[in-house]
């Protein structure tokens, strides 16, 4: 899982109640990635930033919202808005500059709402 | 629009006997390729990638892959699957011209190595 931390692990909210889920790496990295995982469904990107400051949506950003506001950390933020949010979560990063750089990812936080 | 397929959800092979796990994609440009495993509960390892040069790919844990431009396939292999390479696995590309954009990932092929 490289130098990317996310915390923690397993996560249970209540309906209703935002919850933010943590990305830190350590690899100076300049992009970082949300992702979420659904049985079946793969890989759907979330939001996603390549420098400080910025950040895009991807495929699935409603719902969610995040901040880069340091190169190391990129939180993601679950609101209620999203219909549902349960899942798996996967944070990733890697090196700007170029196209052929591999991602890295973090250990993932399981996200349970009920 | 960059595009990848795998074809196969699942995977069945018997330990000790070659693996294939079959991955095509769609670019506009050239493409970077990546493959990925993933283990139950655990983020996603980079086996390895193709960005240029010699066509097949070498990378970690015994795995090799190959890229044919003409058929845009990018499988990957290895000559004897061990019991612990049961893991589901993810093709990935990225259009060369396209700079630091996300990767874009298939839905995944889930290998059974069978004892």
């Amino acid at each position: 899982d490289g130098g990317i931390t996310q915390s923690p692990k397993y996560l249970f909210r209540k309906e209703g109640q935002n919850v933010t889920l943590s990305c830190e790496q350590n690899l100076n990295h300049d992009a970082m990635y949300w992702y979420r995982q659904d049985p079946g469904q793969g890989l759907r990107l979330i939001y996603y930033s390549q420098i400080v400051n910025d950040f895009q949506k991807g495929d699935i950003a409603e719902g969610y919202s995040v901040s880069r506001e340091k190169k190391e950390s990129f939180p993601l933020t679950v609101t209620s808005a999203q219909k549902n949010p349960t899942a798996f979560y996967l944070c990733a990063s890697n090196q700007g500059g170029g196209s052929s750089y591999e991602q890295y990812f973090g250990p993932g936080t399981r996200l349970t709402v009920t | 629009a960059q595009s990848v397929a795998q074809p196969e959800d699942q995977v069945n092979v018997a330990e000790g006997n070659p693996l294939t796990v079959k991955c095509t994609y769609s670019v506009s440009g050239n493409p970077y390729l990546f493959w990925y495993v993933q283990y139950p509960n655990r983020g996603l390892q980079f086996l390895l990638k193709y960005i240029t040069g010699d066509n097949l790919v070498k990378g970690s844990y015994g795995f090799e892959a190959e890229f044919n431009k003409s058929q845009t396939s990018f499988h990957l292999k290895k000559p004897s699957a061990l019991v612990s390479d049961s893991a589901l696995y993810f093709c990935a590309v990225r259009d060369m011209n396209s700079g630091n954009t996300p990767l874009v990932f298939g839905k995944g092929t889930r290998l059974s190595v069978i004892a």
